[in-house]
């Protein structure tokens, strides 16, 4: 079974600054997605980014750009120019490629709380 | 606007009472996925369902009940038998043709125990 750990509980940045949050997963699988969730103090899931594994090329989305090492199974979040709406419970998600019986299914690590100092 | 509605935002339940939460889609999502999040932990699969009228258990499936009558709707009901039922509810949908499509989530139901 596929797992994912998110190593940092918690982490802050200053306001205007760059943060980088980690994430590795474990599979054995060549073909899957990951995503970035942003979950504010309203609770709801929003989707930040999304990345193929067969795609190369890290996925960037504004202020939020991934490091995708596909070797290493690591998938860092870094938010540039942070703003105070960032601040957040950030999940790392893992989705295979090839879903058992058509499913979708995610695998979500257990969050990092990030605040953003003014 | 389409979107998910989880209704009711908070629900109590007294013991020995099964409760049921609501979850309805109008995005035409052929997938849809019941999850439970504790303090300090991600979220956690209960049970998901790819068509109607079929559904398959998650990681922690005990003590919990779904049904897929129609497309847009996927209710939860949290049975007596779910000794620890104070969680954060959360629904959600995908698109099952497209591969990699991202789920999407409703705000959620936060159930507390009288």
């Amino acid at each position: 079974a596929q797992t994912v750990t998110q190593s940092q509980p918690e982490m802050s940045v200053q306001e205007a600054e760059t943060v980088t949050l980690s994430c590795t997963y474990d599979t054995s699988e060549s073909d899957y997605y990951l995503f970035w969730y942003k979950q504010p103090p309203s609770r709801q899931m929003i989707l930040v980014i999304r990345q193929e594994a067969y795609k190369q090329q890290n996925a960037t989305e504004n202020r939020f750009s991934v490091n995708f090492q596909k070797a290493a199974k690591s998938f860092s979040l870094k938010i540039s120019d942070s703003q105070l709406g960032d601040a957040a419970m950030y999940f790392c998600a893992y989705r295979s490629g090839f879903p058992q019986g058509g499913s979708e299914k995610l695998v979500f690590g257990k969050g990092t709380k990030l605040t953003v100092n003014p | 606007d389409g979107g998910i509605t989880q209704s009711p935002k908070y629900l109590f339940r007294k013991e020995g009472q099964n409760v049921t939460l609501s979850c309805e889609q109008n995005l035409n999502h052929d997938a849809m996925y019941w999850y439970r999040q504790d303090p300090g932990q991600g979220l956690r699969l209960i049970y998901y369902s790819q068509i109607v009228n079929d559904f398959q258990k998650g990681d922690i499936a005990e003590g919990y009940s779904v049904s897929r009558e129609k497309k847009e709707s996927f209710p939860l009901t949290v049975t007596s038998a779910q000794k620890n039922p104070t969680a954060f509810y959360l629904c959600a949908s995908s698109g099952r043709t497209a591969t990699g499509q991202p789920q999407h989530f409703g705000d959620g139901t936060r159930l507390s125990i009288l």
